[in-house]
This record gives C-alpha cells, sequence and structure tokens, in this order.
C-alpha cells in the first residue's frame, strides 16, 4: 500500500511569490492535515480538509489557504511568500471510517519550502 | 487552549541501554489521546506509540513503552534496548476534540555505539 506522497519535495521561491504544494492521501483515507515544520518553531497545524471540505484551521494567516479535490488529494497554497513561510511542510492523512478512535494520522516525506 | 512540553531538547544514549523522553501537556478535556512520532533524517514522520486517556494501562509497542501520569499531565517514552536505528526527532503529541495534533518541540535523540 503507497504511503501518502508530496510534491514537490523542495521548492525554491522568492518573496511575494505564491507557492503551491500538492498532497496524495493513503488510499482510501478521507482527511487530509497540513502542517509546518519550521526552525525553532516546531510543528504546527495548519488546515484540515475532510470529504472535500475546510474543517479546522490553525492560527495563520488567510494567504495561507488549501483545497480538498474529489479524489481526497489536497493542495495547500501559500500567496505573498515572507521569509518566514521557509519551513518544511508535512501532509498527513487519516481514515474517518476506521474503527480506530485515535486517528492515526501517517505522514509524507514533506516539501522543503525556501523563500528568498 | 492545548500544550505539549518536551523539556530536553536533546538526549544521548549508549547503544543496548534506556533512555527515557519526557513530556508533559496542559488540557482541560478529559477524553483525548497522546502520541510519540519518530522522524529519522529522512525526515518521514512515523508513529511509534499512542495512548489512550481513559486507558489506565501504560501503552507497549516491543521495545517502546510509555508511563502514562494522567492527573500529573505527565507521558514520557522509554526505549529499551537502544539501537542504532532510534536516533532520530522524537516528538510527543496530543489530540483532543479538535482532531488536529498539537506537538512538542521534539528531542533529537542520539545513539552512541
Amino acid at each position: 500500500e503507497a504511503g501518502v506522497t508530496q510534491s514537490p519535495t523542495h521548492l525554491i521561491k522568492t518573496r511575494g511569490q505564491q507557492a503551491t504544494l500538492r498532497c496524495s492521501p493513503i488510499s482510501g483515507h478521507t482527511s487530509v492535515y497540513w502542517y509546518q515544520q519550521a526552525l525553532g518553531l516546531g510543528l504546527q497545524f495548519l488546515l484540515w480538509y475532510d470529504e472535500g471540505e475546510e474543517r479546522n484551521r490553525g492560527n495563520f494567516p488567510p494567504r495561507f489557504s488549501g483545497r480538498q479535490f474529489p479524489n481526497y488529494s489536497s493542495e495547500l497554497n501559500v500567496n505573498a511568500l515572507e521569509l518566514e513561510d521557509s519551513a518544511l511542510y508535512l501532509c498527513a492523512s487519516s481514515d474517518k471510517r476506521t474503527s480506530d478512535p485515535s486517528g492515526e494520522q501517517f505522514f509524507g516525506p514533506g516539501t522543503r519550502l525556501t523563500v528568498l | 487552549a492545548q500544550t505539549v512540553t518536551q523539556s530536553q531538547p536533546e538526549m544521548s544514549v549508549q547503544e543496548a541501554e534506556t533512555v527515557t523522553l519526557s513530556c508533559t501537556y496542559d488540557t482541560s478535556e478529559s477524553d483525548y489521546y497522546l502520541f510519540w512520532y519518530k522522524q529519522p533524517p529522512s525526515r518521514q514522520m512515523i508513529l511509534v506509540i499512542r495512548q489512550e486517556a481513559y486507558k489506565q494501562q501504560n501503552a507497549t509497542e516491543n521495545r517502546f513503552s510509555v508511563n502514562f501520569q494522567k492527573a500529573a499531565k505527565s507521558f514520557s517514552l522509554k526505549i529499551s534496548d537502544s539501537q542504532l536505528g532510534d536516533a532520530a526527532m522524537y516528538f510527543c503529541a496530543y489530540k483532543g476534540g479538535s482532531e488536529k495534533l498539537v506537538f512538542g518541540k521534539g528531542t533529537k535523540l542520539t545513539v552512541n555505539p
């Protein structure tokens, strides 16, 4: 069974540009989560999508947005990039229909975004 | 808001020895889950062990076990018979009703041969 995949692996942008990061969840998983892992700040929750809808949002400005497609893959968009957006962006997926009440989240390898 | 604190930025252990990583959390929820995730240098996070708050029995997964003290809001990870492959960043995480994971800042574990 294929795990969570993310593309691209690395992304280099300049200040003010837009970045688009993509995530494919594990087959059958309907929930996708995005986290930002910035140096010194640890992992912070960005967004949660389930069944095509945004269910929860972390404490990030509106220029961080995303969507989930009918096949449950997801896209994270970051507009008007700032230097402090440089980070590893991790995507995770979970299966809301499973009998596992803890809702384990399975992580992808991440996209390293560098803003120059 | 829930918070998770890992007070040990770095730890080291000799191969085959035992090491304990600390984690404390703060919450007003009564129903939640706690996790330890491992992030090796290749960076893919994997789940090591989980604990349901309503279970008093400490979770165990092979060489990994937890000491869950609900009243003290403490959730430490014990790694027995440490192996070189255990070297990684370890993150303690909390999940309550909001579905999102709240992470600690991590502990970098070095295993010395």
